[in-house]
């Protein structure tokens, strides 16, 4: 049990065009969903928090017009890179929260810009 | 705030022996959650092992186990009979009810043949 999935695995596309990854929990109703992005042999960097049918919550410095999360459901929620960069090239990853306050992760998603 | 620290950026181990991941926190809160996922080449995060501060007794998980030291604040993870397969990124993390997962830097776990 406690999987999730990530969609696209990896997406290369043109500067200024947007990419959108999904994540969606299989076999649980998640509470909360989280996205993350890892730069190559770093840890985890929280981008945003997101629960379903409410806003997102976005850490300190992450552009919320850049970065559009929407959480349409318990088990399936939305990244939007919009108009992206090279900068924005990254690893990006999903979690999803069960009550017992555990995060299960998808598998990520690898995006170049060029 | 709280942090999360591992001090050991990389770390090596023989197959079929046993190695210890450190971990440590700070926080001023009693009640929490502590974890490690392990992170593979595939860089598909997996839980490892968790630990709810309220219990004394150390979480354990096949050959995975850990050294919860509430006082101390320290949540090392053992892993026995080493494998290739457990080769990788290890994180530790720190978690309070509702708030958001803090990760530590991470080990590099290498298994030598």
């Amino acid at each position: 049990g406690a999987v999730v999935s990530q969609h696209p695995s990896r997406v290369i596309c043109k500067s200024g065009t947007s990419v959108k990854i999904e994540c969606r929990s299989l076999d649980f109703q998640a509470t909360t969903m989280f996205w993350y992005r890892q730069f190559p042999k770093q840890s985890l960097m929280l981008m945003a928090t997101s629960n379903e049918g409410s806003k997102a919550t976005y850490e300190q410095g992450v552009e919320k017009d850049k970065f559009l999360i929407n959480h349409a459901s318990l088990t399936l929620s939305t990244l939007t890179v919009t108009s992206a960069h090279p900068e924005d090239s990254s690893f990006y990853i999903c979690s999803a929260g069960t009550e017992q306050e555990t995060q299960y992760f998808g598998p990520g998603t690898r995006l170049l810009v060029l | 705030a709280q942090t999360v620290t591992q001090s050991q950026p990389e770390m090596s181990v023989q197959e079929a022996e046993t190695v210890t991941l450190s971990c440590t926190y700070d926080t001023s809160e009693s009640d929490y959650y502590l974890f490690w996922y392990k992170q593979p080449p595939s860089r598909q995060m997996i839980l490892v092992i968790r630990q709810e501060a309220y219990k004394q007794q150390n979480a354990t998980e096949n050959r995975f186990s850990v050294n919860f030291q509430k006082a101390a604040k320290s949540f090392s993870l053992k892993i026995s009979d080493s494998q290739l397969g457990d080769a990788a990124m290890y994180f530790c993390a720190y978690t309070n009810y509702g708030q958001n997962f803090v990760f530590g830097p991470g080990t590099r776990l290498s298994v030598l043949p």
